[in-house]
């Protein structure tokens, strides 16, 4: 199976800063990742598709980049509603994997 | 609207079985890929399976492979999750989740609220 590991687990972080959120997969899965957004007691929410697409309606400070086995998501400029739960997930190869999920508490 | 509500959760005994439903409106389900994914009480995110359009595809979990059954009614715009040999370690949140199937690697786009599993004794 194909693990995925999250760095950091956990970071606080001001409103306003850049924030970047590590994925590595312990193999390549070209560019079959997403990120979702989880947000206490609510349904996960997709963010980006294709490690880099943003999800229509998901602002642009949220961006996603690389392939194979590292990937990373950056938010540029973080708004008090970013505050939340962020999950890696590859659909490369069955069975799909989350990573542990990366905790943003304000600072 | 687009909407996605499981029901089924319940209480059940190790050994047991569930049938977890998710009915879709608000979009053509037959063009959609579904998944379930479960998360336990204070836990991450964990996949369990997913069936393709026409349910001729199916994928699973190692921890639910042999368990568990996914499969799907498009003329009732249902997903279902048959769930056997309930373990305690099942007990979690269900969700279920659609994925465009002409970019069926491109994530579950709407999800629906879940509904409670708890296995116990």
């Amino acid at each position: 199976d194909i693990q995925l590991t999250q760095s950091p687990s956990f970071l606080s972080a001001s409103v306003g800063d850049r924030v970047t959120i590590t994925c590595r997969a312990s193999q390549g899965i070209t560019s079959y990742l997403v990120w979702y957004q989880q947000k206490p007691g609510k349904a996960p929410k997709l963010l980006i598709y294709a490690a880099s697409t943003l999800q229509s309606g998901v602002p642009s400070r949220f961006s996603g980049s690389g392939s194979g086995t590292e990937f990373t998501l950056t938010i540029s400029g973080l708004q008090p509603e970013d505050f939340a739960t962020y999950f890696c997930q590859q659909l490369h190869t069955y069975p799909w994997t989350f990573g542990q999920g990366t905790r943003v508490e304000i600072k | 609207e687009v909407q996605l509500v499981e029901s089924g959760g319940n209480v059940e005994r190790p050994g047991g079985s569930l049938r977890l439903s998710c009915a879709a409106s608000g979009f053509t389900f037959n063009n959609y890929d579904m998944s379930w994914v479960r998360q336990a009480p204070g836990k991450g995110l964990e996949w369990v399976s997913n069936i393709n359009w026409n349910g001729g595809s199916t994928g699973y979990a190692d921890s639910v492979k042999g368990r568990f059954i996914i499969s799907r009614d498009n003329a009732k715009n249902s997903l279902y999750l048959q769930m056997n040999s309930l373990r305690a370690e099942d007990t979690a949140l269900y969700y279920c989740g659609r994925i465009d199937r002409a970019n069926s690697r491109n994530g579950m786009d709407v999800w629906g609220q879940g509904t409670t599993v708890t296995v116990s004794s």
